[in-house]
This record gives C-alpha cells, structure tokens and sequence, in this order.
C-alpha cells in the first residue's frame, strides 16, 4: 500500500511569490492535515479537511490556503512568500480523525 | 505556552544503553496521545498510540507508558541502536478536533 505522497520533496521560490505543495493521502483516507515544522521548533498545526470540507485551521495568517479535490488529494497554497516561511511541510492523512495518522516525507520549502 | 512539554530537549546515550523520554500535557478533554520518531528531514512516523484506559503499549524496544491521572507520558527505548538516533515527538489529540505537538526530544546514539 502506498503511503502519503507529497511533491515536491524540495521547493525554492522568491519572497513575494506563491508557492503551491500536493498531497496524495493514503488510498481510503479522507482526513488530510497540513503542519508546518519551521527549523529548530516543533510541528504547528496548518490545516485539517475532511471529505472536501476545511474543518479547522490553526494560528495562520489568511495567505495560508488550501483545497481537498474529490480524491481527497489536498494542495497547500501560500501566497506573497516571506523569508519566514521557509520550513519543511507535512502532511498527513487518516481514515477518521481519531485514528492514527500516516505523514508523508514532507516539502522542503525554501524562501530566498 | 505550549500544551505538551517534553524533557530532555536533547539526550545522548551510548548504543545498547537505555534512555527514558518523558511528555506531561495539559491538553483537555484528553482523546489519546501517540509518540512519534522523526528521522531527519523525514515525516514523522508512529511508534504507539494510547487512549485514556491503557497504560503501557510496546512496539518493539519501545514502551510507553501514560499516567492519565497526572496526565503524563514516558517512551523508553531499550538497548539502544544507532538508527534510535531521531527526534522524538509527543502528540496529544484533544476532543476538539486539533492535534497539540510537543516540541520533541533529539536523541543521539553514539557507537
């Protein structure tokens, strides 16, 4: 069974720009949460979907988006980059919220 | 301040050693907490998970314990590898559908 897949494994964009990350959950998962793990601190709660519905969201600025399609894949987008974005991305997936959650290798998103 | 404080912030342990990690939350309602190993630049992956009702799960040279009462958890790794050298992350899931982090415990396993 294939794990959670995320692209792109490293991603280099300017400040000022949009970077865009993809999630591919767990064949049968429909829960699909985003963290972001910034160097040197713990893992901060982005985003959680459910069955193509945002349910909560954690202590992010708005330029912090995301969707869930149909296939329960999801996609992160930040918009108008800042240096401080720079950090390794997770997702992570599971059947029901209460279960145990699968992550994925994460996207190493570097703002220069 | 956070919601799961974990201790040592980092540790080094000789190989066959070993090492006990602990995790005190104040997250409530209290639905069950996992320990996770995190390699280096990887994602995390699940070592135990634990409800309110359990008290110690294994997995493998990995035990972990949860004091509900004190609301307390410990991960003891025994006889220590090489490849135990990982951050180790407490993760305490609530009733309102937010995961809380603790900020983990850098292991080092020296030959």
């Amino acid at each position: 069974e294939a794990g959670v897949t995320q692209s792109p494994t490293h991603l280099i964009k300017t400040r000022g720009q949009q970077a865009t990350l993809r999630c591919s959950p767990i064949s049968g998962h429909t829960s699909v949460y985003w963290y972001q793990q910034a160097l040197g601190l713990g893992l901060q709660f982005l985003l959680w979907y459910d069955e193509g519905e945002e349910r909560n969201r954690g202590n992010f600025p708005p330029r912090f988006s995301g969707r869930q399609f149909p296939n329960y894949s999801s996609e992160l987008n930040v918009n108008a980059l800042e240096l401080e974005d720079s950090a390794l991305y997770l997702c992570a997936s599971s059947l029901q919220w209460t279960y145990g959650y699968t992550f994925g290798s994460g996207t190493r998103l570097t703002v220069v | 301040k956070n919601q799961v404080e974990q201790s040592p912030q980092s540790l080094i342990i000789l190989e066959g050693k070993n090492c006990t990690l602990q995790c005190n939350y104040t997250v409530s309602p209290f639905s069950n907490l996992r320990w996770y190993k995190q390699d280096t630049g990887r994602g995390p992956v699940s070592l135990t998970i634990m409800t309110f009702s359990e008290n110690t799960k294994s997995n493998g040279r990995y035990t972990a314990t949860l004091d509900a009462d004190t609301k307390q958890s410990s991960l003891h790794i025994t006889a220590s590898q090489l490849s135990d050298s990982a951050s180790y992350i407490c993760v305490v899931n609530s009733n309102d559908y937010k995961l809380s982090f603790g900020a983990g415990t850098t292991v080092t396993v020296r030959a």
